[in-house]
């Protein structure tokens, strides 16, 4: 099975830092997502990579930059860390089998 | 602009009834389905997949069906138990175009299966 790995369940930041979400796939998997999730408004797409050094803007790419240096590995970074930027963070990857999520990562901006 | 809509939002059941979740969506142009479940705080987990081609396809106490002409799909639980408490949502990839990759989610039914 696919295994897709977030480094951290929980992390708590202040507003302006800069923070980094970090995930990991076993599968050598060419395409890699990352979705905040809110509630009463779902899953949204926040950046796509369909390959090393590849990458495109999701749905509410405003604030976050990725950064897929090793195809194992999709980043997700916050520039400057904002109260409204708190969530649930989801990575996934897709496959001839369809998605498979991480576990998330929920973060809190103070 | 594809929209997936999925009916009740929540549900509460007796442990041991056989329920019925249900999502539509708006453009029958699709190349798959997927079911997940998820459990509070948690990340996604895939329960089935439904390639444009195929009616169903099953997984123990879990049956999902697609109606592609209608936009319609629903994922049938026999037996529930209280573990089947969870939110399930469903999501479809395109069929076409550049964002082929791009799932589109329900909002989610939330089903609580009480002892």
């Amino acid at each position: 099975d696919v295994k897709v790995t977030q480094s951290s369940r929980y992390l708590v930041k202040r507003t302006g830092e800069k923070v980094f979400l970090e995930c990991v796939q076993d599968m050598d998997h060419e395409n890699m997502f990352w979705y905040r999730q809110d509630p009463g408004l779902g899953l949204r797409l926040i950046y796509f990579s369909y390959d090393v050094k590849m990458k495109e803007k999701g749905d509410i790419p405003e604030g976050y930059s990725v950064s897929r240096e090793k195809k194992e590995r999709f980043s997700l970074i916050l520039e400057s860390a904002s109260t409204n930027q708190t969530s649930m963070y989801l990575c996934a990857t897709s496959h001839w089998n369809g998605y498979t999520f991480g576990s998330g990562t929920r973060l809190t901006v103070v | 602009k594809q929209e997936v809509t999925q009916i009740p939002a929540a549900l509460s059941v007796p442990e041991g009834e056989n329920l019925v979740l249900n999502c539509s969506f708006t453009d029958s142009a699709i190349y798959n389905l997927q079911w997940f479940r998820q459990d509070p705080g948690k990340g996604l987990t895939s329960l089935l997949l439904i390639q444009s081609s195929q009616r169903e396809q099953t997984s123990g106490r879990l049956n999902a069906s697609l109606d592609k002409s209608s936009g319609r799909s629903t994922l049938y639980i026999a037996a529930s138990q209280p573990g089947d408490s969870a939110t399930y949502l469903c999501a479809v990839r395109p069929n076409s175009g550049g964002s082929n990759y791009k799932l589109t989610f329900g909002k989610g039914t939330l089903l609580t299966v009480n002892p």
